[in-house]
């Protein structure tokens, strides 16, 4: 059964940092992994889909890299904003499954003025 | 951008009474799902559904639930008897493919 991992569960930065958010999965089988962006209350936005061929794939300030073979993916956001305050959700496809994603728990950001 | 949309954004229903929640998928994709969020919780798998037929489902969706696509545009997760543990919130996505899916904003369903 696939499990998802994301460390740290909570993260504050000063605005302008660079950050890393981490994503582990236990079955190194997938068809891909998404990242996404989860604002209080509302839904799930997302941010990046990277294949698993794929070793990265950037949008703007972010850049999400895969490691399959470790069962790795990363989630870089560089010059962090207030604006990027929110929760981070990492989620894979495949480990036996052709539809569902499976999430983790998130990792929950505040950048600070 | 075309969206996933979702009706109510809110419900609130008493125990054992049966809800329907309803949700219009992106006009072209032909994939569907459902997932839950329980307050605090992971978002969770519940169903999955082409070609008029469910492709996959988890240990949760049992015969409480059902989905169908009554017409070319909507798509509806039905819940018979609903639990106190069903309160969560819950999320349509739909697919072009079996890759990127696509989140509508959630309905929160809070069982009393």
């Amino acid at each position: 059964k696939q499990e998802v991992t994301q460390i740290p569960a909570a993260l504050s930065v000063p605005e302008g940092e660079n950050l890393v958010l981490n994503c582990s999965f236990t079955d190194s089988a997938i068809y891909n992994l998404q990242w996404f962006r989860q604002d209080p209350g509302k839904g799930l936005t997302s941010l990046l889909l990277i294949q698993s061929s794929q070793r990265e794939q950037t949008s703007g300030r972010l850049n999400a890299s895969l490691d399959k073979s470790s069962g790795r993916s990363t989630l870089y956001i560089a010059a962090s904003q207030p604006g990027d305050s929110a929760t981070y959700l990492c989620a894979v496809k495949g480990g036996g499954s052709n539809y569902k994603l499976t999430f983790g728990k998130g990792t929950l950001l505040t950048v600070n003025p | 951008e075309p969206e996933v949309t979702q009706t109510p954004s809110h419900q609130v229903t008493q125990m054992g009474q049966e809800v329907i929640l309803r949700c219009v998928p992106i006009s072209n994709h032909l994939y569907f799902y459902w997932y839950r969020q329980i307050l605090g919780q992971k978002v969770e798998f519940l169903v999955s559904f082409y070609n008029n037929e469910i492709s996959e489902k988890s240990e949760i969706f049992d015969d409480q639930f059902s989905v169908e696509r009554p017409d070319g545009s909507n798509f509806t997760l039905k819940i018979r008897s609903t639990k106190l543990e069903d309160s969560a919130m819950y999320f349509c996505a739909s697919s072009p493919s079996e890759r990127k899916q696509f989140f509508g904003p959630g309905t929160r369903l809070t069982v009393l």
